[in-house]
């Protein structure tokens, strides 16, 4: 069973769209991340979410917009699409966010906009 | 503001030759926390190391070691007798224990491991 799933694994879209990336855990942990990283490999945080509420909440436009139903769960919709936002996505959880536990990864949404 | 610096953006080695990937860190907090992940080509990313602040001890597993040095702020990953299937890139990263909490990561290296 994958630890952190987020689904789809690729998306293709045109500028100007919205989507969704969904992202589940079944680790039984509070705390969920989003990340993004560029075509230069680099990593930086989005959003983290704990018990459903937003913990951290980086320089992001607010096309983007996270959503937490449940513990288990960190979906990101992304508004009105740009070329920029093309990159990978990836989401993460950790059992109480406090900073010194390990991140567990999905294994990451590939996102093209056209 | 923490930060975490890789120096070296791509290094390539011999099979059976040993690397060492550099990192140095900067914070003001005295309690912290430093990691290590792998992201292999097929682009997961995978934990291979967490130190606190507090424990200085280096450490090694299989042909992995780390040396954790707050004299100089770094946290040096060592692979001995390196293989193909080590080529990745490789994240230091940092998180603080107070208010901020955010795993802040180095910009990686990518390491190619030649046959």
């Amino acid at each position: 069973d994958t630890a952190v799933s987020q689904t789809p694994k690729y998306l293709v879209t045109q500028m100007g769209n919205d989507k969704s990336i969904k992202c589940e855990q079944n680790l039984g942990h509070d705390t969920m991340y989003w990340y993004k990283q560029d075509s230069k490999k680099f990593l930086k945080i989005m959003f983290s979410y704990n018990n459903k509420e937003l913990i951290i909440n980086e320089t992001v436009p607010n096309r983007f917009s996270p959503k937490s139903p449940d513990k288990a769960h960190l979906n990101l919709h992304i508004n009105s699409l740009e070329l920029g936002d093309s990159a990978v996505y990836f989401c993460a959880s950790s059992l109480k966010g406090s900073g010194e536990e390990k991140l567990f990864f999905g294994s990451g949404t590939q996102l093209s906009v056209l | 503001a923490q930060k975490v610096t890789q120096a070296q953006t791509e290094i390539s080695v011999v099979e059976k030759e040993d690397v060492t990937l550099d990192c140095v860190y900067e914070t003001r907090d005295t309690t912290y926390y430093l990691f290590w992940y792998k992201q292999p080509p097929s682009g997961e990313l995978v934990f291979l190391i967490r130190r606190n602040s507090f424990d200085e001890q280096n450490e090694i597993s299989g042909r992995y070691s780390w040396n954790f040095q707050k004299s100089t702020s770094s946290f040096n990953f060592t692979i001995t007798a390196s293989q193909v299937v080590d080529s990745a890139v490789y994240f230091c990263a940092l998180s603080e224990a107070g208010s901020a909490r955010q795993l802040t990561f180095g910009s990686g290296t990518q390491l190619t491991v030649l046959p």
